[in-house]
C-alpha cells in the first residue's frame, strides 16, 4: 500500500522568506512524487513531479523539491515566498504499478505581507 | 486550448437520490480518473477510465459507477445517495492510463451536497 504523510496543516511564512512544505511518503519499490496546488474552489494544479534522476526537482512558479530516497522525503521549497503562493498544497505519491494517486491530508500555506 | 471540464458545478441532492457528474477532459488526453475531496481532506481515487473500461477501483462501494465514451468523456454515477457523500468530485485526465510522464490535469471539480 502507498501512503503520504503531511505532518503540518498550516504553515504561515512573511513575504519574502524561504518557505518548506513537508512531505514523507511510504510505497513499494521506487516512488513517484507529486505536489500540486489548489485555490479555494478549484481543482487542483500541478506543480512538479520526481520519477527518476536529480534529487532536486525544479517546477511551476519558482517552486522546486528535493527528494531524499534515505528519509523518504520529498519537501517542497521556494527561495522567496510571495503572498499569491497562499493557497492549499498536496504530496502525491504511487507507485510502479498503481494507476492511482494517493494524496497527502494537504498543508494551508500562508503568506503574511 | 480547453482543459479539464466537469459539470455541473453545485449540486443539491436527497438522501436515496441517484446523481450523475459529467466530465471532458484536457484536449489531448485518453484517460479519465475521478476523485473525491471531502471537506478538509485530500483527494480519494474513485476509478479511472481507459479505452472506455475501468482499468482501476479505489475503495468504494458499488454504489459508484462510471462510463467513459469515445470521445473520451465521462461521467460519474452515484446510486442511494448518503450524507456521506457530499464532497467535491474532482475529475482529472491524463494521456496513456499508467503513464507517470502525463502528469493528472484537474477539473474545477463538482460540489455535491447530500440533504
Amino acid at each position: 500500500a502507498q501512503s503520504v504523510a503531511q505532518p503540518e496543516d498550516q504553515v504561515n511564512v512573511a513575504e519574502g522568506n524561504p518557505l518548506t512544505v513537508k512531505c514523507t511518503y511510504s510505497v513499494s519499490g521506487n516512488p513517484y512524487l507529486f505536489w500540486y496546488v489548489q485555490y479555494p474552489n478549484r481543482g487542483l494544479q500541478f506543480l512538479l513531479k520526481y520519477i527518476t534522476g536529480d534529487n532536486l526537482v525544479k517546477g511551476s512558479y519558482g517552486f522546486e523539491a528535493e527528494f531524499n530516497k534515505s528519509q523518504t522525503s520529498f519537501h517542497l521549497k521556494k527561495p522567496s515566498a510571495l503572498v499569491s503562493d497562499s493557497a492549499l498544497y498536496f504530496c502525491a505519491v504511487r507507485d510502479m504499478r498503481a494507476r492511482q494517486l494517493t494524496f497527502g491530508s494537504g498543508t494551508q500555506l500562508t503568506v503574511l505581507p | 486550448d480547453a482543459g479539464v471540464t466537469q459539470s455541473p458545478t453545485h449540486l443539491i441532492k436527497t438522501r436515496g437520490q441517484q446523481v450523475t457528474l459529467r466530465c471532458s477532459p484536457k484536449s489531448g488526453h485518453d484517460t479519465v480518473s475521478w476523485y473525491q475531496q471531502a471537506l478538509g481532506q485530500g483527494p480519494q481515487f474513485i476509478f479511472q477510465y481507459y479505452e472506455e473500461e475501468e482499468r482501476q477501483r479505489g475503495n468504494f462501494p458499488d454504489r459508484f459507477s462510471g462510463h467513459q465514451f469515445p470521445n473520451y468523456s465521462s461521467e460519474l454515477n452515484v446510486n442511494a445517495l448518503l450524507l456521506g457523500d457530499s464532497a467535491l468530485y474532482l475529475c482529472a485526465s491524463s494521456l496513456g492510463a499508467g503513464s507517470v510522464n502525463s502528469p493528472l490535469h484537474f477539473g474545477n471539480g463538482t460540489r455535491l451536497t447530500v440533504t
